[in-house]
């Protein structure tokens, strides 16, 4: 059960892109289609973001996307915003428990 | 509108016990599956524990597994987390979380969390 590993930081200026990648391995990430995204702004609760590795609940902007290659997933923010300044953690099953990756701070230049 | 209320967090002793409780109002209750997640100071999000709509099954993280104890009372529409043999390293914002549908491994909701420290 150890945590999914993300970079730390990932910064981008207004309007373009960024993204984050999530590794794991074959008992999680790589192993099942359950892959989430949530994001925190400071003080805040997490906010779902991304489920099944490319789906966005309700209300969640398609300039979020999701993506998997194996034991890797990533997650894209298009169109960059300053309210897209926060950190971001995806999570995955595995199984019998999930793990969530170690978090990035995403900067908007 | 989901509501989730956690209390229960408080200052403890190395070694001692806290009960923390999540109550739950806005959606049925016993048809989703419950989590606890735990953010230290300043630190990334830990699961930590899973408990099923009917409470029949609950999963734990290796790092609680054997301390702590998930419960839940479908006919008051709370969750229980009873924490036994609490280490320094247990201190951390503790939010429930609601599961979504049957099939959906995600945490769509989450409480505002109960503040928990270890520390004598």
């Amino acid at each position: 059960q150890s945590a999914l590993t993300q970079p730390p930081s990932a910064s981008g200026s207004p309007g373009h892109s960024v993204t984050i990648s999530c590794t794991g391995t074959s008992s999680d990430v790589g192993g099942y289609n359950y892959v989430s995204w949530y994001q925190q702004h400071p003080g805040k609760t997490p906010k779902l973001m991304i489920y099944e590795v490319t789906k966005r609940p309700s209300g969640v902007p398609d300039r979020f996307s999701g993506s998997k290659s194996g034991n890797t997933a990533s997650l894209t923010v298009s169109g960059l915003q300053a309210d897209d300044e926060a950190d971001y953690y995806c999570c995955s099953y595995g199984g019998t428990h999930y793990v969530f990756g170690t978090g990035t701070k995403v900067t908007v230049l | 509108e989901v509501q989730l209320l956690e209390s229960g967090g408080d200052l403890v002793q190395p070694g001692g016990s806290l009960r923390l409780s999540c109550a739950a109002s806005g959606f049925t209750f016993s048809s989703y599956a419950m989590f606890w997640v735990r953010q230290a100071p300043g630190k990334g999000l830990e699961w930590i524990s899973g408990i099923s709509g009917s409470g029949d099954n609950t999963y734990y993280a290796d790092s609680v597994k054997g301390r702590f104890t998930f419960s839940r009372d479908n006919s008051k529409s709370t969750l229980y987390l009873q924490m036994n043999s609490l280490r320094a390293e247990d201190t951390a914002l503790y939010y429930c979380a609601k599961g979504g549908t049957l099939t959906q491994k995600i945490f769509d909701y989450w409480g505002q969390g109960t503040l928990v420290t270890v520390s004598s």
